[in-house]
């Protein structure tokens, strides 16, 4: 079945460092692909998303780049605030096969300090 | 509303008490699904309604759970008998399209906690 796996964290920088958080998924059919974002104490925000193979998704200076050939979709932001500190949810979504339900992977803590 | 409604926002219960959580979708949203989120885990799909219609309850994990959204807005997801491992963030999001993620609204969930 469809599935996503992203790498575990927390994943701790500081202010200004470059980020790559990396995800992979398994799925049958076409699927579309998403980063979510979990703020402390806040519900999931869709942060990007991207609908077919080489689509960039990009929102707030992230991007991440739909790779059929590798089925990944890293997320990537060259530079980190305080403020991005979250939770961080990569998704899928096969609509022909699955009726659009969103299937996520385990999510990445990252913690950004000053 | 503005956003997706849930409520109550914490409950607590004791092993074997029945729950019900309450998700006010956005108004006109057709499509509503549930998740459960156990702790430091992804969100997990529990059940989709498109109106009232509940058309996939492929990941509600026992027949404890049902869910219910009988005038196509306001649902209720209600647990009977609840157990320790129910304890998790329970999920609701709504769309306006009758399929696709592409607009789903989450609300911030009911933290459930099975004592």
């Amino acid at each position: 079945g469809n599935s996503v796996t992203q790498m575990e964290g927390p994943v701790t920088l500081s202010e200004e460092a470059f980020l790559t958080i990396n995800c992979t998924y398994t799925a049958t059919g076409y699927p579309s692909l998403f980063w979510y974002v979990q703020y402390p104490g806040e519900g999931l925000q869709l942060l990007l998303k991207a609908t077919k193979a080489d689509d960039k998704g990009s929102n707030k200076g992230f991007e991440a780049t739909y790779r059929k050939e590798t089925t990944s979709f890293h997320l990537e932001k060259g530079s980190v605030q305080v403020s991005d500190s979250a939770v961080y949810f990569c998704a899928l979504s096969d609509l022909y096969n699955q009726g659009g339900k969103l299937i996520f992977g385990q999510g990445t803590e990252l913690s950004v300090k000053p | 509303g503005a956003g997706v409604s849930q409520s109550p926002r914490y409950k607590v219960a004791k092993r074997g008490q029945d729950v019900a959580l309450r998700c006010d979708p956005i108004s006109g949203h057709v499509s509503l699904f549930w998740y459960q989120q156990a702790l430091g885990q992804g969100p997990e799909f529990l059940t989709y309604f498109q109106n009232e219609a509940q058309l996939d309850k492929s990941g509600l994990p026992s027949d404890r759970f049902f869910a219910e959204r009988p005038e196509g807005s306001v649902s209720t997801l209600k647990i009977q008998r609840t157990q320790q491992e129910d304890s998790a963030v329970y999920l609701c999001a709504s769309s306006h399209g009758g399929q696709g993620a592409d607009g789903y609204t989450f609300g911030s969930g009911t933290r459930l906690t099975v004592v």
